[in-house]
């Protein structure tokens, strides 16, 4: 069984200041584990992923997130809030495995991002 | 190249009533799945269709929900008859690798709410 913990539903920053969104997972095996991004009126749009290879792991527009075993995080962080990050950010975790189930994929409940001028 | 479309973007019906949404995965896609997001929820997982078959339909919620994907292309997804806790975002995606690699693309979602 997996799950996803997103620990702030929204958060807000200003301009030009760091962006930090908190997710702890819980899987009896090491996942696959994914960010997705969704604008008003858009689809979810993957923003980065982690297969494991390295634990850093950089995505579009600047963003990074870090897979940290021993504290089960896949934080995701940003240098410098843009307004256009403005939007609804969700932790996902992914069966490492082929074959049934695997599919699945298990979101957090979302974080809503405020970016103010 | 067009993305995952979906139909109607918003529908809104009474309780008792049937609705139909469907979704256009990028071509060349053979997986094809449906999410939902009831409010104040999480997305959750619905079915998964490898071409025309159902992979997993394991997230189904109960029988008044049928989706099909004849010829493996676009995919149907039926809700009939409508109750008002189905009201939420249906998410299609698609994805063209198999395996925990496999990206997924998703559309806008089609939002039903029932009254």
């Amino acid at each position: 069984a997996q799950s996803v913990t997103q620990l702030d539903s929204h958060v807000s920053v200003s301009e030009g200041t760091p962006v930090l969104l908190r997710c702890n997972y819980s899987s009896s095996y090491s996942p696959s584990l994914f960010w997705y991004v969704q604008h008003p009126n858009k689809g979810l749009q993957l923003l980065l992923k982690y297969t494991s290879a390295a634990t850093l792991v950089k995505g579009i527009n600047g963003f990074e997130a870090e897979f940290k075993k021993s504290e089960t995080s896949f934080h995701l962080t940003k240098p410098s809030a843009h307004m256009s990050d403005a939007a609804e950010y969700f932790c996902v975790v992914r069966p490492p495995y082929s074959g049934a189930g695997s599919y699945q994929l298990t979101f957090g409940k979302g974080t809503k991002l405020s970016v103010i001028p | 190249e067009a993305g995952v479309t979906q139909f109607p973007s918003h529908s809104v019906i009474e309780k008792g009533q049937t609705v139909t949404l469907r979704c256009d995965p990028i071509s060349g896609h053979d997986n094809l799945y449906w999410y939902r997001r009831v409010m104040g929820k999480e997305i959750k997982f619905l079915l998964h269709f490898v071409k025309e078959s159902k992979q997993d339909e394991s997230g189904m919620p109960n029988n008044r929900f049928l989706a099909e994907r004849t010829g493996g292309t676009y995919s149907t997804l039926k809700v009939q008859p409508a109750e008002l806790e189905d009201s939420g975002v249906y998410f299609c995606a698609s994805s063209q690798r198999q395996g925990a690699t496999g990206e997924l693309f998703f559309g806008e979602g089609s939002r039903l709410t029932v009254l």
